[in-house]
């Protein structure tokens, strides 16, 4: 069954560095996310991608988070300068033509955890 | 914006029997609502949804209920089984025409042999 990875699957920074978290969707998948969960808290949206857009972006995804396809294949959350309440496990996920008859639903990923220091 | 809330932290239940978890939204505007499940290291997996054409959806053991006028949906698992124990969202889009997902807390499930 086909699946969205995510790499790596753990990353360290200090704070101030820039990191680059991967991901490859669902092969005919056409829109992307990602979404974040801090610890012990809820799951929750950044930003979405179609088109090579950003289709929607939340409050969170500010000046330091950028995304990008870069390929084919890939697509990438970018975060500029790290802060230590960047620390948070980030999945990205994807989903099918919203033109189907179930639009919403998204396909995570494993995960990244990005811890910062 | 599309709250949606999980007041159940947890539940445990035996095998075999049913799981009810359950969830409260607070806009009544938008009506498409997704339960996923969630193991340690590992991204939300997608169970089932249900769109306010319908009050029920079936799939399996797996069965969502949505009450409209109470604002209100349950996932209801039967029968439980050890391997169902994981942690379930309840996730809607948060707003009219938005595909950005607002998940609950989630209830973490354990199924006990």
């Amino acid at each position: 069954e086909p699946e969205v990875t995510q790499t790596p699957s753990h990353q360290v920074t200090q704070m101030g560095q820039e990191v680059i978290l991967r991901c490859v969707p669902i092969s005919n998948h056409l829109y992307f996310y990602w979404y974040r969960q801090i610890l012990g808290q809820k799951v929750e949206f950044l930003v979405s991608f179609y088109n090579n857009e950003i289709s929607e972006k939340s409050e969170i995804f500010d000046d330091q988070f950028s995304v990008e396809r870069p390929d084919g294949s890939n697509f990438t959350l970018k975060i500029r300068s790290t802060k230590l309440e960047d620390s948070a496990m980030y999945f990205c996920a994807s989903s099918r033509d919203r033109g189907l008859a179930r639009p919403y639903e998204q396909y995570f990923g494993p995960g990244t955890r990005l811890t910062v220091t | 914006d599309q709250q949606v809330k999980q007041n159940s932290p947890s539940l445990s239940v035996q095998e075999g029997r049913i799981s009810i978890l359950n969830c409260d939204y607070t806009n009544s505007m938008f009506d498409y609502f997704l339960w996923y499940k969630k193991y340690p290291a590992e991204g939300p997996t997608f169970l089932i949804s249900i769109s306010s054409i319908k009050d029920k959806n079936e799939d399996g053991r797996f069965t969502v209920f949505l009450n409209k006028s109470a604002k209100h949906l349950s996932l209801h698992i039967v029968p439980s089984q050890p391997g169902d124990s994981a942690v379930y969202f309840c996730a809607a889009p948060a707003a009219a025409g938005s595909y950005q997902l607002t998940f609950g807390k989630g209830t973490k499930l354990s199924v006990i042999p």
